[in-house]
Order: structure tokens, then C-alpha cells, then sequence
């Protein structure tokens, strides 16, 4: 199993660009997590998906959107960027219930300028 | 929401001196704690847990102890090496019947720079 895989590792936005952060997970794991980390700081919830076709916010869902079409991948969509989202993305999914153990991706690193 | 609080920020410890990292949390509905490493350049990955219906956990060089009346929590590495240098995160959550609809959401910390010098 390859895991959580994220793509890409890196990128630079441009103010007001859009971009896709792609997400996907070979465990078929029901719940899937979106958080960022910024510098000196723990991770914060964006958004989090309980199963295909349904998604909820996070603790900062502010200027992203996602969406959940199969049980595998869960992409990030961040509209007109701002330098404020400048952060490490990272994905993370789980079993439902009894094996609570977050799996995260390597993370994807976006500055906005 | 859950608040979790993690000190100290950065540890900085002689190859075989113990660290240990404390977490304090404010949801008394709270009943999973885990613990993360997270090594330059990677995602955070777990390394222990433990459950409120458990006052201490071991694995090898590593303890989680927690004190549900005080509500924190606290990890242990003993003889510690170089390659325990890394960030470590503790979190907080409700899961199973307990959590109702927390859906396994965790609140991290803010994280602990450990600092093991040979």
C-alpha cells in the first residue's frame, strides 16, 4: 500500500490564482482530514469527509472547498489565494471507529506571493 | 471546542537523559489522546495513544501517562538517541460510542521541538 499520497509537494500561487491540492488514499478508509500547519504552530482542521458525497468544516474551512466523489481521494480547492494560506497542507485519513489511528500524507508546501 | 495546550515548545536533552512533554486539555468529553512525531520534511506519524479508560501505556522507550481528573497528559521517552530528534504534537478527541459525532476530529497542540545531542 502506498498510504496517504499528496500531490503536488510544493508550489508557488501568484494572489488571487486558484489551485487543486490532490489527495488520495489506498486503505479505503471512510474518514478523510484536511489540515494545515503553519510555522511554530500544531495543525488546524480545514475540512473533514465521513464517507463519499459527504463533507463538513473544520476548524478554518475560510477560502477552500472540497469535495469527496469516491472513497479514495479528497481534494482541497482553494479559490482566489491569499498570502494567509501560505502553510504545509496535509491529508490524513482513518477507519471510522475502533481504529482511530490518523495516517497522514507527506504534506504539500504552497506559498502564495 | 477542545483547547490543547503542549510545553515546552523546544527540549533540548544529552543522549540517554529522559524528555518529557506535557499536554493539557479542556473537553472533559475528550477520550482519545495520541501522540505524533513528525520528522523534517514528513507528515506527522503516530507513535502511542491512550485511551481515557487507561492511566499509562508503554511501548519500549516510550510512556503516555494521563490524569483525566487534572485533564492532561504527558509523554515519556526514556534513553532517549539522536533519532528521537523531531517535532512531537499530542491531540485530543472523541471517538467510538462516546464521541457522538466528533468523527474522530482531532485538536493538536502546538508542538515540541526535541533536541537530542550525541
Amino acid at each position: 500500500n502506498a498510504g496517504v499520497t499528496q500531490t503536488p509537494k510544493f508550489r508557488i500561487l501568484k494572489i488571487g490564482q486558484s489551485m487543486t491540492l490532490q489527495c488520495t488514499q489506498d486503505m479505503n478508509h471512510n474518514y478523510m482530514y484536511w489540515y494545515r500547519q503553519d510555522p511554530g504552530m500544531g495543525l488546524k482542521l480545514i475540512y473533514y469527509s465521513v464517507g463519499a458525497g459527504i463533507t463538513d468544516k473544520g476548524e478554518v474551512p475560510n477560502g477552500y472547498n472540497v469535495s469527496r466523489s469516491t472513497t479514495e481521494d479528497f481534494p482541497l480547492r482553494l479559490e482566489l489565494a491569499a498570502p494567509s494560506q501560505t502553510s504545509v497542507y496535509f491529508c490524513a485519513s482513518s477507519y471510522p471507529r475502533g481504529l482511530e489511528t490518523q495516517y497522514f500524507g507527506p504534506g504539500t508546501r504552497l506559498l502564495v506571493l | 471546542g477542545e483547547n490543547v495546550e503542549q510545553h515546552p515548545s523546544t527540549l533540548s536533552v544529552q543522549e540517554g537523559d529522559s524528555a518529557v512533554i506535557k499536554c493539557t486539555y479542556s473537553d472533559s468529553a475528550s477520550n482519545y489522546f495520541p501522540w505524533y512525531k513528525q520528522e523534517l520534511g514528513k507528515g506527522p506519524q503516530l507513535i502511542i495513544d491512550i485511551r481515557s479508560n487507561v492511566g499509562e501505556k508503554k511501548d519500549q522507550r516510550i510512556a503516555v501517562t494521563l490524569n483525566k481528573t487534572a485533564k492532561h497528559f504527558s509523554l515519556h521517552i526514556t534513553e532517549t538517541q539522536p533519532e528521537d530528534s523531531a517535532v512531537y504534537f499530542c491531540a485530543a478527541s472523541k471517538v467510538g460510542e462516546a464521541g457522538g459525532t466528533s468523527y474522530g476530529k482531532l485538536t493538536f497542540g502546538q508542538g515540541t521541538i526535541l533536541t537530542v545531542h550525541p
